[in-house]
């Protein structure tokens, strides 16, 4: 079946620090792949968007890397500040099924002064 | 005005009942999800709709339904709720095409059943 793994420790680092976030997924050819950014209470909000024949994708302090070899997406931010604080979903859509995400459960960011 | 809208934002209710949540949303977007998200599970699709005339279901529908009464709502219906339908609920939106677009939540809607 298919499945899309987070890491569901919460990561902590210092503000100023580069955060890295993992996805990793299985049994999937994914056409398309989404990074989301969810605060407490909220509806999840997108970010970044990474199609398979890309490498790599910025968006000021983000980046996303995209490894269909490993089936792995990591996701960057740099120079991180308490207001990054959230948990982070990246989801992805799979080849025919058009605009139908599978979302991975999530990674918790806590940026500490 | 915020774009995807959700009503009630919480509802707590007993055993049986029937509930019904509602999204509202002026973005114009052809398509319209419903989600239910739990602990450590992430975000599951209950069902979703291209446009008005047209329903599907998703990973998890048994025990929901829905109804699309315009292009800007979209109802999800629990027919006899159940303690295990206990879950954060979104409303989605999203535009037509054949690639990738992004989806737009609503605040959600926290559904306790007792």
């Amino acid at each position: 079946s298919q499945k899309i793994e987070q890491n569901s420790e919460a990561l902590n680092i210092q503000e100023g620090k580069t955060a890295t976030l993992t996805c990793n997924y299985t049994n999937y050819s994914p056409a398309y792949l989404q990074w989301y950014r969810q605060d407490p209470g909220r509806g999840p909000v997108f970010l970044l968007l990474i199609r398979e024949n890309e490498k790599e994708k910025r968006k000021e302090r983000l980046k996303v890397t995209f490894d269909t070899t490993l089936k792995q997406s990591l996701f960057h931010i740099t120079a991180s500040q308490p207001a990054d604080s959230a948990t982070y979903l990246c989801a992805l859509e799979w080849s025919g099924g058009y605009n139908k995400l599978i979302f991975g459960a999530g990674t918790r960011l806590a940026v500490h002064p | 005005d915020a774009d995807v809208t959700q009503t009630p934002r919480n509802r707590i209710t007993k055993t049986g009942k029937r509930i019904m949540l509602e999204c509202s949303q002026t973005k114009g977007h052809d398509r319209m999800y419903w989600y239910r998200q739990d602990p450590g599970l992430g975000l599951r699709l209950i069902y979703y709709s291209f446009d008005v005339k047209d329903i599907n279901k998703g990973e998890i529908s048994d025990g929901y339904s829905v109804s699309r009464q315009a292009q800007a709502k979209f109802s999800l219906s629990l027919e006899s709720a159940i303690p295990n339908q206990t879950a954060l609920y979104f409303c989605a939106t999203g535009t037509s095409g054949s690639f990738a677009d992004t989806q737009y939540f609503g605040p959600g809607t926290r559904l306790t059943v007792l």
